[in-house]
């Protein structure tokens, strides 16, 4: 079954440290990639993608995600986190073919401390 | 606002009643999605079109739900004869395709919904 994983619920960070959340997938093919974040009460955004070439992306408000084919994962980073970083972040993968759908993971939540 | 728009925001029905929410993508995009998510979990595909045309269902999507987009503009989503399980988020966003490839889809702020 194609599935998504974020195998940590949360990730604690002091501010101006670097972060990761991690994600990996287990996808047929070769899927596009995706991060998008939840703030409260609010619609989820989109941060980045991947989809093919440099296994390096650059997103939105200074993210970066890894990918890494062998190791079939995505993680997250940010080389120095912000307080109002904090956020539930999601992985989401839209598997190859003709399919317009997204799996995501379950979430993890950011915590950065000041 | 140019963005995504879901209406209404909270739903309270009780179990039995038939309820249906509305969105309306971002006024370019072809591509309309609905997902649904419960408490702890991330987005679950239900159904997407592209214009008009419903192009993929989730086994998710029992036969109480029904999801139609008329005119290849806003979208409805139908469940009868709701069940308390049906509670949750219902998350509508939308895309720009214009060929193959990984299109980002932007979210609405969604619809809660409390079966009692």
């Amino acid at each position: 079954a194609q599935s998504v994983a974020q195998p940590e619920d949360q990730v604690n960070v002091a501010e101006g440290n670097p972060l990761t959340v991690k994600c990996t997938y287990s996808v047929s093919g070769n899927p596009y990639l995706f991060w998008y974040v939840q703030y409260p009460n609010r619609g989820l955004q989109f941060l980045l993608k991947y989809i093919t070439g440099d296994n390096l992306v650059k997103g939105s408000y200074g993210f970066e995600a890894e990918f890494n084919k062998s190791q079939t994962s995505f993680h997250l980073k940010k080389p120095s986190a912000l307080v109002s970083d904090s956020a539930l972040y999601f992985c989401a993968v839209r598997p190859s073919g003709n399919t317009g759908k997204l799996i995501f993971g379950q979430g993890t939540t950011l915590q950065v401390k000041p | 606002d140019t963005g995504v728009s879901q209406d209404p925001r909270h739903k309270i029905t009780k179990r039995g009643q038939n309820v249906t929410f509305r969105c309306d993508p971002i006024s370019e995009h072809n591509r309309l999605y609905w997902y649904r998510q419960t408490l702890g979990q991330g987005p679950e595909f239900l159904t997407y079109f592209q214009n008009e045309a419903q192009l993929e269902k989730s086994r998710l999507l029992s036969d109480r739900f029904s999801a139609e987009r008329p005119k290849g503009s806003f979208s409805t989503l139908e469940i009868q004869r709701t069940e308390q399980g049906d509670s949750a988020m219902y998350l509508c966003a939308s895309s720009l395709a214009t060929g193959t490839g990984a299109y980002e889809q932007y979210f609405g702020p969604g619809t809660r919904l409390t079966v009692t």
